[in-house]
């Protein structure tokens, strides 16, 4: 079945680092993947997606690209600020349902 | 507020009750789908439905879970004789499909279930 791998966290950075959270996918076909954020105390929340190969999904300052080659959709964000601490999924749905099947999420705490 | 809204927020309740979660999804969303989140966990699909029919439900789903979609607007999903294996977070997400295309899934806040 469909599976989606991220990096263990959990991961602590200070103001102004480089940002990267692998996530790789097993999956048939096509899906389209995303990155969900969940803020402490908060609902999750869609980040970005792509839906196909080559794509470049970006928001807030995060980009992240879907590489078939690799079956990959790392994250990226060139500067984090104290205020992107949360958990971040990676997920991929396919088919006809939508249904989302997520990664296990990595915590980041940024730090002043 | 015209986002998803999860009632309640947080329920506790002894080892073989019964218990039922509400969600009411986006107004002009016609899929709903419930999730589970256990800690450490990402969420996990349970069933889904399309205006007011389920179309889908995982193996997680055991016979004592039902869901229910009435008129297509609001989503109930109850739990029958609840284990301590039960307690997780609820999560409830709507879109719109239209076309085979669809819009992003927007998540409510879940409801917390612990089981003592």
């Amino acid at each position: 079945g469909d599976s989606v791998t991220q990096m263990e966290g959990p991961v602590t950075l200070s103001e102004e680092a480089f940002l990267t959270i692998n996530c790789t996918y097993t999956a048939t076909g096509y899906p389209s993947l995303f990155w969900y954020v969940q803020y402490p105390g908060e609902g999750l929340q869609l980040l970005l997606k792509a839906t196909k190969a080559d794509d470049k999904g970006s928001n807030k300052g995060f980009e992240a690209t879907y590489r078939k080659e690799t079956t990959s959709f790392h994250l990226e964000k060139g500067s984090v600020q104290v205020s992107d601490s949360a958990v971040y999924f990676c997920a991929l749905t396919r088919g006809s349902n939508y249904k989302l099947t997520f990664g296990k999420g990595t915590l980041l705490t940024v730090n002043p | 507020d015209t986002g998803v809204s999860q009632n309640p927020r947080h329920k506790i309740t002894k080892r073989g009750q019964n218990v039922t979660f509400r969600c009411d999804p986006i107004s002009e969303h016609n899929r709903l789908y419930w999730y589970r989140q256990t800690l450490g966990q990402g969420p996990e699909f349970l069933t889904y439905f399309q205006n007011e029919a389920q179309l889908e439900k995982s193996r997680l789903l055991s016979d004592r879970f039902s869901a229910e979609r009435p008129k297509g607007s609001f989503s109930t999903l109850e739990i029958q004789r609840t284990e301590q294996g039960d307690s997780a977070m609820y999560l409830c997400a709507s879109s719109f499909v239209l076309a085979g295309v669809t819009d992003t899934q927007y998540f409510g806040p879940g409801t917390r279930l612990t089981v003592l």
